[in-house]
């Protein structure tokens, strides 16, 4: 079972959808990362979280410490936004290193 | 964006050769991380630097060596290929935690790798 569980594995969803994407983790953190890879593999990150909520244009993630979840939100999905997105916790009983969950796959169809 | 680069970025080798990718970073970060990213699986850390000449293992370390000869490279060799090293790898940088500054980690654009 992996540390970082991230559902669903795959999305597929009409332009203008409200999309949600879950993490689940099973230890405790110390931050919770929401990362975006584009078909081509860059890797960039979304944001760094701890508690409560965090929004940036259309994108919202949230985390709630004491159910070990977090959830990135996008409203008014288009197409640009198809990508693997990826939830990264830091923990102490990693060593402060990042453990990785295995991706989201979400393609927004026109 | 972040001052990362990887070289090479795509490379096909036979079973048995060494190989050897390189990650430079302009911005003076103390962490450097290597990471390989394989389908089915999250990114899983190779090695980890914490400065020139510090280096530890992370979890899927077998088959790989890195050195840290200074602080914009990290270098990742695979001493004798196999085809179970095929993967796309990443390099990433960060500052160390806690941090005053940021400890976000900052990706490069990755290589990938064919072991044939």
């Amino acid at each position: 079972k992996n540390e970082v569980e991230q559902s669903p594995q795959n999305l597929t969803a009409q332009e203008g959808e409200f999309i949600t994407i879950n993490c689940s983790y099973s230890v405790g953190i110390s931050a919770l990362h929401w990362l975006q890879q584009h078909p081509g593999g860059g890797i960039v990150s979304l944001f760094m979280l701890s508690s409560g909520k965090k929004k940036h244009g259309r994108l919202i993630a949230t985390i709630n410490i004491q159910e070990k979840h977090s959830s990135l939100h996008i409203t008014a999905s288009h197409p640009r936004d198809s990508a693997v997105y990826i939830c990264a916790v830091r923990s102490g009983e990693y060593g402060n290193k990042l453990v990785f969950g295995a991706g989201t796959i979400l393609r927004v169809k026109s | 964006d972040a001052g990362i680069t990887q070289s090479p970025r795509h490379k096909v080798t036979e079973t048995g050769t060494p190989v050897t990718l390189r990650c430079h970073q302009t911005e003076n970060h103390r962490y450097m991380y290597w990471y390989r990213q394989d389908p089915g699986h999250g990114l899983r850390l190779i090695h980890y630097s914490y400065g020139v000449k510090d280096t530890d293992k992370g979890e899927v370390s077998d088959g790989y060596s890195v050195s840290r000869s200074k602080t914009e490279d990290f270098l990742l060799t695979l001493e004798s290929a196999t085809s179970s090293q095929t993967s796309v790898y990443f390099c990433a940088i960060s500052e160390p935690y806690p941090s005053v500054v940021s400890y976000e980690q900052y990706f490069g654009p990755g290589t990938r790798l064919t072991v044939t």
